[in-house]
């Protein structure tokens, strides 16, 4: 498996940042790290991916550490409609043909 | 646009009996998977489809477990002689490969699912 570790849950008021973390220490140099969230009763859906530099889209910025071994996912104002599982993935020719989801991080929002 | 559908959303068999799942991926995605999701787990990779390629099977846990995917388009998912422990959420994504990419590189789209229940 290409391991990813994650805290198994955290906390967040509504709009405030969110820094989701995740290490990653047997990264390859062809990964890519994919981040998804699973909302209750739901498919899991794309959030972000990067392979280096940082990335920022619609949803969220993607922070990845200069040696890629973690990277941080960030929500800029957490909202009640984020709060899901979040699973950090890595992918890449070693990886073939799977993403290996872990148990995630189960972001709660309070309000 | 129509995203990935599957059928049914709920399904209550027997133990022993068979069942067949359906999975309708987005037109023109060429790369269609499965995966189970047990109660507070992460996902577990089934079976992989791309193109006309020979599906990578790696992830069935036996075979009780079969899959096809007809036209390059719908899939079935199969699950003969049900356990208890095939109770699970069983899901389907589906993403358009790029061509010399990877397919794990290319983003997912996943359906809502189909909750399998045996009784």
């Amino acid at each position: 498996d290409a391991k990813t570790t994650q805290p198994n849950s955290m906390e967040s008021n509504e709009e405030e940042p969110v820094h989701l973390p995740c290490n990653h220490s047997t990264i390859s140099g062809t990964d890519y790290i994919h981040w998804y969230r699973q909302l209750p009763s739901q498919g899991p859906e794309y959030v972000i991916h990067g392979l280096t530099s940082n990335v920022n889209n619609r949803m969220a910025s993607l922070a990845i550490a200069e040696d890629r071994k973690s990277s941080t996912l960030i929500l800029h104002r957490a909202t009640l409609r984020d709060a899901a599982v979040y699973y950090c993935i890595l992918s890449g020719r070693n990886t073939g043909n799977q993403f290996y989801f872990g148990t995630g991080t189960s972001l709660t929002v309070i309000p | 646009g129509a995203g990935v559908s599957q059928s049914p959303s709920n399904k209550v068999t027997e133990k022993g009996k068979d069942v067949e799942l359906r999975c309708d991926p987005i037109s023109g995605h060429t790369a269609l998977y499965w995966y189970r999701q047990s109660l507070g787990q992460g996902l577990e990779f089934l079976i992989y489809f791309q193109g006309n390629s020979a599906p990578d099977k790696s992830g069935l846990p036996s075979d009780r477990f079969s899959a096809e995917r007809t036209g390059g388009s719908v899939s079935t998912l199969t699950i003969q002689r049900t356990q208890q422990e095939d109770s699970a959420v069983y899901l389907c994504a589906s993403s358009f490969r790029l061509a010399g990419v990877p397919s794990s590189y290319n983003e997912q789209f996943f359906g809502p699912g189909t909750r399998l229940t045996v009784l």
